[in-house]
């Protein structure tokens, strides 16, 4: 089966400026998860979906990231607008059921933000 | 505040010998552990698991050991290999106490094995 799918895989923008990524789960997979990795920290929580929901929003840091999910398929999180701090790797994940720690990570997005 | 430690940040080891790597946390919630692997440009890989009701799980050449008492747990790597080359990350969650599939990662260790 097809892996989970992040695009683009780097990214540079200006601060200031509006970036969307999107990830592509593994079909079939309920459970959907951002991370995120500033250089050098560990990995962090941002959100997670179930199908179209957001089951947990805690770690999103501010109102400037916004998630989404239509159709329970793929999903898109914007960041606007974009500020250096933002810089670092964005994961994404997926799994079939909870319970399976956050499933199967794509290879990130490297986001830099100038 | 970081949850998950992990605080070497690399090691180096012979090929064939043990690697042991660490990590420390201060969540007494925390009831299921993870080890990732990671390589270059590649998102993290489930390497193995623990829940809190063990202190030792092996998978082949992979055992993680659980000391609850402390709040560490490590992983061993016997005999390690070359392609054992990779960053490793530790993670936990509070699933089975607050149903919350979030984890929180330590921040990783590099790990060199040296053929």
């Amino acid at each position: 089966e097809a892996g989970v799918t992040q695009f683009p895989s780097h990214s540079v923008i200006e601060k200031g400026q509006t970036v969307t990524l999107r990830c592509d789960p593994i079909s079939g997979h309920d459970n959907l998860y951002w991370y995120r990795r500033v250089m050098g920290k560990e990995i962090k929580f941002l959100l997670h979906f179930v199908k179209e929901s957001k089951q947990d929003e805690s770690g999103m840091p501010n109102n400037r990231f916004l998630a989404e999910r239509t159709g329970g398929t793929y999903s898109t999180l914007k960041v606007q607008p974009a500020e250096l701090e933002d810089s670092g790797v964005y994961f994404c994940a997926s799994s079939r059921s909870t319970g399976q720690g956050a499933g199967t990570f794509g290879s990130g997005t490297r986001l830099t933000v100038v | 505040d970081q949850q998950v430690k992990q605080n070497s940040p690399s090691l180096s080891v012979q090929e064939g010998r043990i690697s042991i790597l660490n990590c420390d946390y201060t969540n007494s919630m925390f009831d299921y552990f993870l080890w990732y692997k990671k390589y270059p440009a590649e998102g993290p890989t489930f390497l193995i698991s623990i829940s809190s009701i063990k202190d030792k799980n092996e998978d082949g050449r992979f055992t993680v050991f659980l000391n609850k008492s402390a709040k560490h747990l490590s992983l061993h790597i016997v005999p390690s290999q070359p392609g054992d080359s990779a960053v490793y990350f530790c993670a936990a969650s509070a699933r089975i106490q607050t149903g919350a599939n979030n984890l929180f990662f330590g921040t990783g260790t590099r790990l060199t094995v040296i053929p």
